[in-house]
């Protein structure tokens, strides 16, 4: 079956802007996590959603991140004003439901602020 | 709060050497953990993974980890490397009952000279 896809695979911006960064879960995966890799640092967590219950916002790291998963699936990560501090690779994945299953992870996006 | 450190963010070992990469966690109550492997312009994908139960835990590709209580250790061994194995490995904790996040090494990477 189909993984986690991310979309686009590349986002170039300049300072200033606003980008939406697109992550389509496993179909049937409950819970969907947003973390972002930075050269040397591992894995930051972001955010992640489970069902309907409010989101864990914990590791986001300014009020210029937010996202959203409309109807269960699809979630979109905005960063609002970007910051050259902002490019990374935004990785996002899906699990059945938490925290003991496996997570599964999309491509990610390669985000560069100029 | 929970924290991985992975010491080594590079390891070099030969073919048909044995593989160890270290993994060390704090948290304050018992832990998950993770082992996921990121080959070179890839997504990550799980290794293995310990939740309760036999603390000695067999993955893919002839990998195992052993959860080590005292040690607050679950170091990944292989017993001969393989020059596929050459990828960068995340060492990740989470909680059991607290929050559903993963807390994530900042990687090894592991090269494997023929």
């Amino acid at each position: 079956g189909a993984g986690v896809s991310q979309s686009p695979s590349n986002k170039v911006t300049e300072k200033g802007k606003d980008v939406e960064l697109r992550c389509d879960p496993i179909s049937g995966h409950t819970a969907l996590y947003w973390y972002r890799q930075s050269l040397g640092q591992g894995l930051e967590f972001l955010i992640y959603f489970q069902g309907n219950s409010a989101p864990d916002k914990s590791g986001l790291p300014s009020d210029r991140f937010s996202a959203e998963r409309t109807g269960g699936s699809v979630s979109t990560l905005t960063i609002q004003r970007t910051q050259q501090e902002d490019s990374a690779v935004y990785l996002c994945a899906s699990s059945l439901q938490g925290a003991t299953d496996t997570q599964y992870f999309g491509p990610g996006t390669r985000l560069t602020v100029l | 709060a929970q924290s991985v450190t992975q010491l080594g963010s590079h390891v070099s070992v030969s073919e048909g050497a044995l593989v160890l990469l270290r993994c060390n966690y704090s948290s304050s109550v018992p832990p998950y953990l993770f082992w996921y492997v990121q080959y070179p312009n890839q997504g990550l994908q799980l290794l293995l993974k310990y939740t309760t139960g036999a603390t000695l835990v067999k993955g893919i590709n002839g990998f195992e980890a052993e959860f080590k209580k005292s040690e607050t250790s679950f170091h990944l061994t292989k017993p001969s490397a393989h020059m596929s194995d050459a990828a960068e490995y995340f060492c990740a904790v989470g909680d059991q009952g607290g929050s559903e996040k993963l807390v994530f090494g900042k990687g090894t990477k592991l090269t494997v000279n023929p």
